[in-house]
């Protein structure tokens, strides 16, 4: 079974792009979350989706949107690029949302360097 | 909130030898999951054990274990018989419904 797929692997943008990042979950997950991390850090939260709802938001400003389609498939947009959005960004699936105790299974993200 | 600790932001380890890496955690919750990731060069994270709050017996995983104690807020993650392959990033990292929040790493270089 293939795990958690996310394209692009790298991606080079200038400042003022917009960026497009996807996601695809494990087979039956329905929960899709993101993360940002940057170089010498741990991850932080970015949005969980569940059921094509968001579910929970981190930190982040109005530039960073997602969404989630009937199929579970995500995407993180982020507009109006700036340098310190350079980072790791990585996708997580799980088969529900509301337990604590259910582990997240993450892809091997999308490098996003902004020059 | 919810907030992770890691001291040890880089640890050596003699192959075959035992390691302990800690993680300190600090929330209002009595519901949470503590876990451990591995995160290698290439990026992905690799799960490698799970600890529920409620859980009375520490969980183990193979090599890995976790020394869970509860009143001290402490989580650590014990790797018995360390493997060059282990050479990584390690993070622990606390569970809510919604997110996991993440400490900030501890570097593992196995030695030959």
């Amino acid at each position: 079974d293939a795990g958690v797929t996310q394209s692009p692997t790298h991606l080079i943008k200038t400042r003022g792009q917009h960026v497009t990042l996807r996601c695809s979950p494990i087979s039956g997950h329905k929960s899709v979350s993101w993360y940002q991390q940057v170089l010498g850090q741990g991850p932080q939260f970015i949005f969980q989706y569940y059921e094509k709802e968001e579910r929970g938001r981190g930190n982040f400003p109005d530039r960073f949107s997602a969404r989630q389609f009937p199929n579970y498939s995500s995407e993180l947009n982020v507009n109006a690029l700036l340098l310190g959005d350079s980072a790791l960004y990585l996708c997580a699936s799980r088969l529900m949302f509301g337990t604590a105790n259910e582990k997240l299974f993450f892809g091997s993200g999308t490098q996003l360097s902004v020059l | 909130a919810q907030k992770i600790t890691q001291t040890q932001p880089g640890m050596f380890v003699q192959e075959k030898e035992a390691v302990t890496l800690d993680c300190t955690y600090d929330t209002s919750d009595q519901s949470y999951g503590l876990f451990w990731y591995k995160q290698p060069s290439s990026g992905e994270m690799i799960f490698l054990i799970y600890q529920g709050s409620y859980d009375e017996q520490n969980a183990t995983e193979g090599r890995y274990s976790l020394n869970f104690q509860k009143a001290r807020k402490s989580a650590n993650l014990v790797i018995s018989a360390s493997q060059l392959g282990d050479s990584a990033m390690y993070f622990c990292a606390m569970s809510s419904a919604r997110q996991l929040t993440f400490g900030s790493g501890t570097q593992l270089t196995v030695l030959p």
